[in-house]
């Protein structure tokens, strides 16, 4: 039972161009969601949030985009460069569960220089 | 400013052995999740601690697992008898508060390695 899908393992793209990066949720209880950067061998890396009052959140390269009618959320990275290589995980909460995460399966995001 | 510790990087253990892993929140963090990544998968969510207590523990297998979070002192998951199936990485986060909009910050993770 997934309730928190990123249906696409791997995504590569050219550097100075546009990353989308796509989550889709089933639970209309999550009222806020994040997303996190992995490198191999590290912890999660904090990005960006987006509460569900809102449908779009921007910090710098990084902006998150939510639609709640359609239970997805994006994450536009612009321009893409060879440092946001990484896994990406998408992940959402509700204070309902006490704010414990939960996790996408997570899409390898490859920059081409 | 030191981020979310945990130690040891790096465990391994003999199937029946057990297993401790640490983890020092943030300053200022009173609240502790415990996640584990099995390969190719996402985090999976385990326990949520503040101190001396459990709020909860609801992705937590119900045997040979428990966490603590003391006082004084780090956070404590504890893996009895590990088997083979245990090995994973093992994520610590830690946020301010549990209840409003929050960020959970991550350490480095132990990686369990059962022999």
């Amino acid at each position: 039972d997934q309730q928190v899908k990123q249906n696409s393992p791997s995504l590569s793209v050219q550097e100075g161009r546009i990353s989308i990066l796509n989550c889709d949720y089933t639970n209309s209880m999550f009222d806020y969601f994040l997303w996190y950067k992995k490198y191999p061998a590290e912890g999660p890396t904090f990005l960006i949030s987006i509460s569900s009052i809102k449908d779009k959140n921007e910090d710098g390269r990084f902006t998150v985009f939510l639609n709640k009618s359609a239970k997805h959320l994006s994450l536009h990275i612009v321009p893409s460069q060879p440092g946001d290589s990484a896994v990406y995980f998408c992940a959402a909460s509700s204070k309902g569960s006490a704010r414990q995460l939960t996790f996408g399966s997570g899409t390898q995001l490859t920059v081409l220089p | 400013n030191a981020g979310v510790m945990q130690n040891p990087r790096h465990l391994v253990r003999r199937r029946g052995q057990e297993a401790r892993l640490r983890c020092s929140p943030m300053k200022g963090h009173s609240h502790v999740y415990w996640y584990r990544q099995l390969p190719e998968e996402g985090l999976k969510f385990m326990v949520y601690l503040q101190k001396e207590n459990i709020i909860d523990e609801s992705g937590m297998p119900k045997e040979r697992f428990s966490a603590e979070f003391p006082k004084e002192g780090p956070s404590i998951l504890r893996i009895q008898q590990v088997v083979r199936g245990d090995s994973a990485a093992y994520f610590c986060a830690s946020s301010f508060s549990g209840g409003g909009y929050t960020e959970a910050f991550f350490g480095q993770g132990t990686r369990l390695t059962v022999v």
